[in-house]
């Protein structure tokens, strides 16, 4: 199964400020990397597929990128509607595992 | 607008079994990949199946002989049926076609 190890597991933040996500798999995966906010009680949300194609409807405030094993979702400027927990998710290979989460704090 | 919407959980004994449902809207639920992912309370996400559009299947191997992803036309609905459950199939269950999550979940809870 492809790991994949996501830092840091809780981040501090505030309103206005840039974040950073890193996601690492344990081997090759094409670019096949998808980031999701959840939000408590409710459904994940698809922000970017394919490491760095924007989901329709999701702001531009927040990008995707990498390579090799190594990727990044990043919030350009917080905005008090983005404090949630963020997981990336492989789907080049099944199981489609998925990180274990960052929880974005105030 | 696209619409999934979970139904089927409840509360079932060890050993038991459950069959959820994902109704859809606005696309045809054969002409898409779908998959079930389920969410343990307070815990991450964790994919469990996909049906691909060659009704083809593949599992976690956590469930890999008990758990069965199947869908039908007539109604445009996914299904997973679910046997010889355990406490730790205990978790909020989503479908998602492709890769979008659209519903609220559906609630397993296993326990005597």
């Amino acid at each position: 199964d492809i790991q994949m190890t996501q830092s840091p597991s809780s981040l501090s933040a505030s309103v206005g400020d840039r974040v950073t996500i890193t996601c690492r798999t344990s081997q090759i995966i094409n670019n096949f990397l998808n980031w999701y906010q959840q939000i408590p009680g409710k459904s994940p949300k698809l922000l970017i597929y394919s490491t760095s194609t924007l989901q329709s409807g999701v702001p531009s405030r927040f990008s995707g990128s990498g390579s090799g094993t190594v990727f990044t979702l990043t919030i350009s400027t917080l905005q008090p509607e983005d404090f949630a927990t963020y997981y990336c998710q492989q789907s080049y290979l099944t199981p489609y595992t998925f990180g274990q989460g960052t929880k974005l704090e105030i | 607008e696209v619409q999934l919407v979970e139904s089927g959980g409840g509360l079932v004994q060890p050993g038991g079994s459950l069959t959820l449902s994902c109704a859809a809207s606005g696309f045809i639920v054969s002409d898409s990949y779908m998959n079930w992912v389920r969410q343990a309370p307070g815990k991450g996400l964790e994919w469990v199946a996909t049906i691909y559009s060659g009704d083809s299947t593949t599992y976690a191997d956590s469930v890999k002989g008990r758990f069965t992803i199947s869908r039908d036309s007539s109604k445009n609905t996914l299904y997973l049926q679910m046997n010889s459950l355990r406490a730790e199939d205990t978790a909020v269950y989503y479908c998602a076609r492709r890769l979008t999550f659209g519903g609220q979940g559906t609630l397993v809870t296993v326990s005597s």
